[in-house]
């Protein structure tokens, strides 16, 4: 069975510039969630989907973050226009009882 | 706010000695408590939890224990190996709600050979 597949592994961009990061879940979850951890800190969480529907969006860190899960399959998250401060690594987590999640590899960011 | 503190933030042992990491969580509403272990460059992998109906559980090297009265959890790690060095994350959540997990800042295990 795949596990949640995370696209790009890195990206590098400048400040300013649109950066798309993709999700692929386990086939069969329901939930899916989006992190982040910036510089060596905790990973915080950012948003939770069930299906298609956003479920609870209170870690976005502001409206240049958008969010989608069209179809109820694979998750995209756009950073337009991206900051320095944006940098950090992005996991995906997708899980089918709301408990036991299994991550992605993340997506490093860096924004110069 | 929801917040959960770790201690150790770095943890160094000795191979074969025995490695504990503490962790309080504020939300009296949670209920499920897992454990990520994050090795160098790889994704964070659930190596074991538990429920607020349960005081501890095993799995072989790894042990958990749970006091809801105090909001405290702490991982065991015994017999410890060089391929125990990773960063280990707890976390703690409420599965009935959106199941957003609510992580510690990490704890940085080395075992030296």
């Amino acid at each position: 069975e795949a596990g949640v597949t995370q696209f790009p592994s890195h990206s590098v961009i400048e400040k300013g510039q649109t950066v798309t990061l993709r999700c692929d879940p386990i086939s069969g979850h329901d939930n899916l969630y989006w992190y982040r951890r910036v510089m060596g800190k905790e990973i915080k969480f950012l948003l939770h989907f069930v299906k298609e529907s956003k479920q609870d969006e209170s870690g976005m860190p502001n409206n240049r973050f958008l969010a989608e899960r069209t179809g109820g399959t694979y998750s995209t998250l756009k950073v337009q226009p991206a900051e320095l401060e944006d940098s950090g690594v992005y996991f995906c987590a997708s899980s089918q009882d709301r408990r036991a999640a299994f991550f992605g590899q993340g997506t490093r960011l860096t924004v110069v | 706010g929801e917040n959960v503190e770790q201690h150790p933030s770095t943890l160094s042992v000795q191979e074969g000695d025995s490695a504990v990491i503490k962790c309080t969580y504020s939300d009296s509403a949670s209920n499920y408590f897992p454990w990520y272990k994050q090795e160098l460059g790889k994704r964070p992998q659930l190596i074991i939890d538990i429920r607020s109906n349960v005081g501890e559980k095993k799995d072989q090297r790894i042990a958990v224990t749970l006091n809801k009265t105090a909001k405290h959890f702490s991982l065991h790690i015994t017999e410890t190996q060089p391929e125990d060095s990773a960063v280990y994350f707890c976390a703690a959540s409420r599965p009935s709600n959106t199941g957003k997990l609510i992580f510690g800042q990490g704890t940085t295990l080395q075992v030296k050979p």
